[in-house]
Protein backbone atom coordinates (compact mmCIF):
# COMPACT_ATOMS: atom_id res chain seq x y z
CA UNK A 1 0.00 0.00 0.00
CA UNK A 2 0.90 3.74 0.08
CA UNK A 3 1.84 4.00 3.34
CA UNK A 4 1.81 1.36 7.12
CA UNK A 5 -1.20 0.50 8.05
CA UNK A 6 -2.41 -0.50 11.29
CA UNK A 7 -5.52 -2.38 12.08
CA UNK A 8 -7.66 -1.26 14.56
CA UNK A 9 -7.51 2.13 15.02
CA UNK A 10 -9.28 1.67 18.38
CA UNK A 11 -9.54 -1.48 20.62
CA UNK A 12 -10.91 -1.65 24.02
CA UNK A 13 -10.60 -5.04 25.58
CA UNK A 14 -11.38 -6.28 29.00
CA UNK A 15 -8.29 -7.12 31.83
CA UNK A 16 -6.88 -10.37 31.13
CA UNK A 17 -7.94 -11.04 27.44
CA UNK A 18 -5.37 -11.71 24.66
CA UNK A 19 -5.40 -8.94 22.07
CA UNK A 20 -3.76 -8.88 18.73
CA UNK A 21 -2.68 -5.89 16.39
CA UNK A 22 -2.01 -5.88 13.24
CA UNK A 23 0.96 -3.80 11.28
CA UNK A 24 1.22 -3.84 7.06
CA UNK A 25 4.26 -1.77 6.09
CA UNK A 26 4.82 -0.40 3.09
CA UNK A 27 5.63 -2.60 0.15
CA UNK A 28 8.87 -3.60 -0.05
CA UNK A 29 10.19 -2.68 3.15
CA UNK A 30 12.08 -5.18 5.38
CA UNK A 31 12.67 -3.60 8.16
CA UNK A 32 9.71 -3.23 10.37
CA UNK A 33 9.62 -1.53 14.22
CA UNK A 34 6.74 -1.54 16.70
CA UNK A 35 7.07 1.05 19.58
CA UNK A 36 4.43 2.47 22.57
CA UNK A 37 3.55 5.53 23.05
CA UNK A 38 2.07 6.66 26.79
CA UNK A 39 0.13 9.90 26.83
CA UNK A 40 2.55 12.79 26.97
CA UNK A 41 5.49 11.07 26.20
CA UNK A 42 7.30 9.80 23.18
CA UNK A 43 7.49 6.71 21.45
CA UNK A 44 9.20 3.99 23.06
CA UNK A 45 10.68 0.89 20.91
CA UNK A 46 9.51 -2.54 21.17
CA UNK A 47 11.00 -4.71 18.87
CA UNK A 48 12.58 -4.60 15.05
CA UNK A 49 12.38 -6.99 12.70
CA UNK A 50 14.73 -7.29 9.62
CA UNK A 51 12.87 -9.99 7.35
CA UNK A 52 10.98 -12.58 8.88
CA UNK A 53 13.45 -12.67 12.07
CA UNK A 54 13.50 -10.28 15.05
CA UNK A 55 16.39 -8.60 15.24
CA UNK A 56 15.66 -6.92 18.64
CA UNK A 57 13.23 -7.74 20.70
CA UNK A 58 15.21 -5.62 23.64
CA UNK A 59 12.30 -3.75 24.04
CA UNK A 60 9.36 -5.61 25.20
CA UNK A 61 8.38 -5.45 28.56
CA UNK A 62 8.11 -8.94 29.83
CA UNK A 63 7.03 -12.49 28.13
CA UNK A 64 2.80 -10.96 27.65
CA UNK A 65 4.12 -9.80 24.70
CA UNK A 66 5.02 -11.38 21.66
CA UNK A 67 5.20 -10.13 17.71
CA UNK A 68 5.87 -12.04 14.80
CA UNK A 69 5.94 -11.31 10.87
CA UNK A 70 6.19 -15.17 9.12
CA UNK A 71 6.20 -13.87 5.80
CA UNK A 72 8.35 -11.04 5.96
CA UNK A 73 5.55 -8.30 5.75
CA UNK A 74 2.93 -8.31 7.60
CA UNK A 75 3.34 -8.10 12.06
CA UNK A 76 1.54 -9.17 14.40
CA UNK A 77 1.67 -7.97 17.94
CA UNK A 78 0.28 -10.12 20.40
CA UNK A 79 -0.30 -9.27 24.42
CA UNK A 80 -1.33 -11.87 26.16
CA UNK A 81 -3.30 -11.30 29.83
CA UNK A 82 -3.76 -8.01 28.95
CA UNK A 83 -3.12 -4.95 32.15
CA UNK A 84 -4.76 -1.87 32.59
CA UNK A 85 -0.86 -0.91 32.23
CA UNK A 86 -1.27 -1.85 28.90
CA UNK A 87 -3.34 0.52 27.56
CA UNK A 88 -1.20 3.17 24.98
CA UNK A 89 -1.01 3.80 21.33
CA UNK A 90 1.11 1.02 20.00
CA UNK A 91 2.92 2.41 16.84
CA UNK A 92 4.45 0.28 14.26
CA UNK A 93 6.54 1.92 11.26
CA UNK A 94 9.07 0.13 8.17
CA UNK A 95 11.97 1.20 6.12
CA UNK A 96 13.35 0.13 3.15
CA UNK A 97 16.14 -1.83 5.03
CA UNK A 98 16.74 -0.51 8.49
CA UNK A 99 19.58 1.18 9.66
CA UNK A 100 20.29 4.11 7.32
CA UNK A 101 16.91 4.49 5.58
CA UNK A 102 13.94 6.59 6.23
CA UNK A 103 11.37 4.89 8.83
CA UNK A 104 7.53 5.69 8.20
CA UNK A 105 5.16 4.85 10.53
CA UNK A 106 1.56 3.84 11.12
CA UNK A 107 -1.59 6.06 12.32
CA UNK A 108 -1.37 3.63 15.46
CA UNK A 109 -3.86 1.63 17.53
CA UNK A 110 -4.80 2.76 20.97
CA UNK A 111 -5.43 -0.07 23.31
CA UNK A 112 -7.26 0.84 26.47
CA UNK A 113 -7.60 -2.38 28.98
CA UNK A 114 -10.56 -1.64 31.21
CA UNK B 1 24.27 5.93 28.40
CA UNK B 2 21.91 6.81 25.76
CA UNK B 3 20.12 10.67 25.71
CA UNK B 4 18.24 12.34 23.04
CA UNK B 5 17.44 15.60 24.32
CA UNK B 6 14.81 17.92 22.94
CA UNK B 7 14.70 21.66 24.11
CA UNK B 8 12.46 23.83 24.48
CA UNK B 9 10.06 21.27 25.80
CA UNK B 10 7.17 24.03 25.32
CA UNK B 11 6.52 27.07 23.05
CA UNK B 12 4.18 29.19 22.28
CA UNK B 13 4.46 31.18 19.21
CA UNK B 14 2.64 33.85 17.66
CA UNK B 15 1.33 33.31 14.38
CA UNK B 16 4.12 34.79 11.79
CA UNK B 17 6.60 33.86 14.20
CA UNK B 18 10.05 32.02 12.98
CA UNK B 19 11.11 29.13 15.81
CA UNK B 20 14.51 26.77 16.15
CA UNK B 21 13.56 23.52 17.86
CA UNK B 22 16.68 21.77 19.00
CA UNK B 23 17.80 18.29 19.35
CA UNK B 24 20.99 16.83 21.21
CA UNK B 25 21.93 13.53 21.14
CA UNK B 26 24.93 11.82 23.07
CA UNK B 27 26.51 9.45 20.44
CA UNK B 28 27.27 8.71 16.91
CA UNK B 29 24.40 7.83 14.77
CA UNK B 30 22.68 6.26 11.49
CA UNK B 31 19.43 7.85 10.86
CA UNK B 32 18.01 10.84 12.28
CA UNK B 33 14.49 11.92 11.75
CA UNK B 34 12.16 15.19 12.47
CA UNK B 35 8.70 13.84 13.35
CA UNK B 36 5.62 16.06 13.41
CA UNK B 37 2.81 14.57 15.60
CA UNK B 38 -0.83 15.87 14.43
CA UNK B 39 -3.67 15.77 17.07
CA UNK B 40 -4.73 12.38 15.94
CA UNK B 41 -1.21 10.92 16.56
CA UNK B 42 -0.15 10.19 13.32
CA UNK B 43 3.66 11.20 13.22
CA UNK B 44 4.46 12.70 10.16
CA UNK B 45 8.26 12.85 8.77
CA UNK B 46 9.22 16.28 8.24
CA UNK B 47 13.38 15.48 7.49
CA UNK B 48 16.00 12.46 7.27
CA UNK B 49 18.67 14.33 8.44
CA UNK B 50 21.84 12.53 9.79
CA UNK B 51 23.92 14.98 8.49
CA UNK B 52 23.59 18.04 6.54
CA UNK B 53 20.88 20.87 5.78
CA UNK B 54 17.67 20.47 4.13
CA UNK B 55 14.79 22.88 3.86
CA UNK B 56 11.47 22.05 2.46
CA UNK B 57 9.14 24.94 2.13
CA UNK B 58 9.02 27.10 4.95
CA UNK B 59 10.52 24.25 7.26
CA UNK B 60 14.50 23.30 7.12
CA UNK B 61 17.01 21.42 9.08
CA UNK B 62 20.45 21.10 10.25
CA UNK B 63 22.38 17.89 11.57
CA UNK B 64 26.39 18.71 12.65
CA UNK B 65 26.63 15.02 13.59
CA UNK B 66 30.72 15.65 14.80
CA UNK B 67 29.07 18.22 17.77
CA UNK B 68 25.86 15.76 18.12
CA UNK B 69 23.29 17.94 17.46
CA UNK B 70 20.28 19.10 14.75
CA UNK B 71 18.20 22.19 14.44
CA UNK B 72 14.44 22.46 13.04
CA UNK B 73 13.54 25.58 11.85
CA UNK B 74 10.27 26.76 10.93
CA UNK B 75 9.53 30.01 9.77
CA UNK B 76 6.14 31.89 9.19
CA UNK B 77 4.31 29.64 11.83
CA UNK B 78 0.73 28.81 10.84
CA UNK B 79 -1.75 27.58 13.36
CA UNK B 80 -1.39 24.15 11.57
CA UNK B 81 2.00 23.95 12.95
CA UNK B 82 1.02 23.07 16.35
CA UNK B 83 1.75 19.86 17.99
CA UNK B 84 4.40 17.77 19.54
CA UNK B 85 7.60 17.78 16.97
CA UNK B 86 10.01 14.79 17.88
CA UNK B 87 13.44 14.14 16.84
CA UNK B 88 14.22 10.06 16.72
CA UNK B 89 18.06 8.68 16.34
CA UNK B 90 19.43 5.69 15.44
CA UNK B 91 22.92 5.00 16.69
CA UNK B 92 25.61 3.14 15.19
CA UNK B 93 25.51 0.72 17.92
CA UNK B 94 21.92 -0.29 17.57
CA UNK B 95 18.52 -1.44 15.47
CA UNK B 96 16.05 1.25 16.99
CA UNK B 97 15.13 4.90 16.88
CA UNK B 98 15.98 6.74 20.17
CA UNK B 99 12.64 9.42 20.02
CA UNK B 100 13.54 12.41 22.33
CA UNK B 101 10.80 13.84 24.56
CA UNK B 102 9.50 16.51 22.04
CA UNK B 103 8.63 20.10 21.86
CA UNK B 104 4.98 21.17 22.29
CA UNK B 105 4.54 23.83 19.58
CA UNK B 106 1.34 25.80 19.71
CA UNK B 107 0.93 28.47 17.46
CA UNK B 108 -1.97 31.12 18.05
CA UNK B 109 -3.92 33.52 15.48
Amino acid sequence: GAGVSQTPSNKVTEKGKYVELRCDPISGHTALYWYRQSLGQGPEFLIYFQGTGAADDSGLPNDRFFAVRPEGSVSTLKIQRTERGDSAVYLCASSFSGGTTEAFFGQGTRLTVV
Amino acid sequence: GIQVEQSPPDLILQEGANSTLRCNFSDSVNNLQWFHQNPWGQLINLFYIPSGTKQNGRLSATTVATERYSLLYISSSQTTDSGVYFCAVEFDTGNQFYFGTGTSLTVIP
